[in-house]
């Protein structure tokens, strides 16, 4: 069972420059989360999908955009990267009936 | 705005204590509370989840919820050493959106 699938894993960009963190659950969830997490500050919400064709703004949505693809697929986009953006980014999903959140690896994104 | 508060720490027990987490709540439409585990370098695990009043155990762990006072708490009996990590407070508000604290890093010594 691959459960939420992130990639990359892995990246360093240049102020400036765009990328696109994919996020792909096989488990048929309806709600997927993009959280930033940063040293001693938890994890921040940027983004949700509470259902195929909707997204809302979390607590820090500023410099991302979204996409919910369809139901499997959450994308999370940087227009123009920043150093403030260098954190590591989680994508979840979640089983709306029991609300626990599962999550992919994580992506560590550091922006120079 | 909606916030999860949580004592950041760090805390230290002796192996065998019991470790004692809190955590409280601004957004009184919250309906599920959750707690869950951060070892260094890897994603979080759920270990409890809460929806009323009460106590919940499961195993070593218990998880305690007052609406009234907007409050959750943990409670790890018999800590072990494996049982060091970060552990993070959750609060789903009735629009669907998933909050967590800044968690607590707990370290339990041998």
């Amino acid at each position: 069972n691959a459960g939420v699938t992130q990639t990359p894993k892995f990246q360093v960009l240049k102020t400036g420059q765009s990328m696109t963190l994919q996020c792909a659950q096989d488990m048929n969830h309806n709600s997927m989360y993009w959280y930033r997490q940063d040293p001693g500050m938890g994890l921040r919400l940027i983004y949700y999908s509470a259902s195929e064709g909707t997204t809302d703004k979390g607590e820090v949505p500023n410099g991302y955009n979204v996409s919910r693809l369809n139901k499997r697929e959450f994308s999370l986009r940087l227009e123009s990267a920043a150093p403030s953006q260098t954190s590591v980014y989680f994508c979840a999903s979640i089983r709306t009936t029991l609300g626990e959140l599962f999550f992919g690896e994580g992506s560590r994104l550091t922006v120079l | 705005q909606k916030e999860v508060e949580q004592n950041s720490g760090p805390l230290s027990v002796p192996e065998g204590a019991i470790a004692s987490l809190n955590c409280t709540y601004s957004d009184r439409g919250s309906q599920s509370f959750f707690w869950y585990r951060q070892y260094s370098g890897k994603s979080p695990e759920l270990i409890m989840s809460i929806y009323s009043n009460g106590d919940k155990e499961d195993g070593r762990f218990t998880a305690q919820l007052n609406k009234a006072s907007q409050y959750v708490s943990l409670l790890i009996r018999d800590s072990q050493p494996s049982d060091s990590a970060t552990y993070l407070c959750a609060v789903r508000g009735d629009n669907n959106d998933m909050r967590f604290g800044a968690g607590t890093r707990l370290t339990v010594k041998p």
